[in-house]
């Protein structure tokens, strides 16, 4: 199991969009409809933003959507604001009850 | 509202064993719906997903890890506990629990984290 590959970083003026992509293989992100991704704040426990490909929890404001193609997915940000700045983590499920994670990008609203 | 809290020595040393509970309130781990699981970030670094247990006690492990972890459920099943022998400086991380939304698979809630340093 190696980490889903994601940019290192990424950054958008307030306002604007950005878009960050979660490339993995076909044993996890190609193979299944089941990617979420991950909002973590420095210094707190992750927080779910998209499950499914492109499904939002309940309280998870639409500028946080979700996509997938073949073996890539991706999540924009539309109208970044101040508090979107944080770290980004997507993950998969990888088959026989395992999971992997993203390697994580750094969101810099400028 | 479910919630999960972690809790163990925040020291280890190299070669010992790593245990960590993780306390359940406001949920029952008596559900076919979800796994409960252990999600692990090194100190600067991404996360990385260790394992998960299912309510009838099978454990799933990241296949890195499994000749040296171990998940269990205590006996009045309000906690789980993960154990990780034989621990390096590369195990140093913050330690979170999670549930797992079995069928979706994603993480729905996470415990606030633990970190634990690997060191003599």
């Amino acid at each position: 199991q190696s980490a889903l590959t994601q940019p290192p970083s990424a950054s958008g003026s307030l306002g604007q969009s950005i878009t960050i992509s979660c490339t993995g293989t076909s044993s996890d992100v190609g193979g299944y409809n089941f990617v979420s991704w991950y909002q973590q704040h420095p210094g707190k426990a992750p927080k779910l933003i998209i499950h499914e490909v492109n499904k939002w929890p309940s309280g998870v404001p639409n500028r946080f959507s979700g996509f997938k193609s073949g073996h890539t997915a991706s999540l924009t940000v539309s109208g970044l604001q101040a508090d979107d700045e944080a770290d980004y983590y997507c993950s998969s499920y990888a088959g026989d009850n395992t999971y992997v994670f993203g390697s994580g990008t750094k969101v810099t609203v400028l | 509202q479910l919630q999960l809290q972690e809790s163990g020595p925040g020291l280890v040393k190299p070669s010992e064993t790593l245990s960590l509970t993780c306390s359940i309130s406001g949920g029952s781990i008596d559900s076919g719906l979800y796994f409960w699981g252990w999600i692990r970030q090194p100190p600067g670094k991404g996360l990385e997903w260790i394992g998960n247990i299912f309510y009838d006690g099978l454990g799933y492990p990241n296949p890195s890890l499994k000749s040296r972890l171990s998940i269990s459920f205590d006996s009045s099943r309000t906690q789980f506990s993960l154990r990780l022998t034989s621990v390096t400086a590369a195990d140093t991380a913050v330690y979170y629990c999670a549930r797992v939304r079995r069928f979706a698979d994603y993480v729905d809630t996470w415990g606030q984290g633990a970190l634990v340093t690997v060191s003599s």
